[in-house]
């Protein structure tokens, strides 16, 4: 099955700076991939997504670039806000089936 | 509109209890999944439905975990005979059939 890593596990960044999240995958199949932001004792919302066929995607301060060559995918938040603090999941989807990897713990600092 | 719904949003029991953990998916959504979600990690996936047919089960870690979606909508998850390994947050998610998947709440459910 497929197999995601996600580094790194904590992430602490200054209030403006830009922060970057990355994460691998294993099988070749998986043509879907989302980033969840969830927020403590909240539900996984999605913050954005892209697919197979697209290389980069941006929306307003977020961005997220796809290398399907290297199986690798990246979340770039740029100016961050304390309120971008969160735990961050990538998944990877083949076939309708999201894996997840095990999260980024983001703290903005003010 | 209404998102996915869990309910209770807290449960505790006792080892060797069962529990029935609930989930309204969002209106017309055909896909249905279940994950457990450990402290400190990322959702895991349990089972899956569309509509009332269970097309893969195969995250459920024993057989004391049960699923079922009798009318396509509304799903349970039960849990017979509760060990402390079972304590996680339970999140429910819907899709179209199309991702992306839109996730409820969640249960968490400690065992005591």
């Amino acid at each position: 099955g497929e197999n995601v890593e996600q580094h790194p596990s904590t992430l602490s960044v200054q209030e403006g700076d830009s922060a970057v999240i990355k994460c691998t995958y294993s099988d070749s199949a998986s043509n879907y991939f989302p980033w969840y932001k969830q927020e403590l004792g909240k539900r996984p919302q999605l913050i954005i997504d892209i697919r197979s066929n697209v290389g980069e995607k941006k929306d307003q301060r977020i961005a997220v670039t796809l290398n399907k060559t290297a199986k690798h995918f990246s979340l770039h938040i740029t100016e961050t806000q304390p309120e971008d603090s969160a735990v961050y999941f990538c998944a990877a989807v083949p076939e309708g089936q999201f894996y997840f990897g095990t999260g980024t713990s983001l703290t903005v600092i003010p | 509109g209404a998102g996915v719904s869990q309910s209770p949003r807290y449960k505790v029991a006792k080892r060797g209890q069962d529990v029935a953990l609930r989930c309204d998916p969002i209106s017309g959504h055909v896909s249905l999944f279940w994950y457990q979600q450990a402290l400190g990690q990322g959702p895991e996936f349990l089972t899956y439905f569309q509509n009332e047919a269970q097309l893969d089960k195969s995250g459920l870690p024993s057989d004391r975990f049960f699923a079922e979606r009798p009318e396509g909508s509304v799903s349970t998850l039960k849990i017979q005979r509760t060990q402390q390994e079972d304590s996680a947050v339970y999140l429910c998610a819907s899709s179209d059939g199309r991702q992306p998947q839109h996730f409820g709440d969640g249960t968490r459910l400690s065992i005591l």
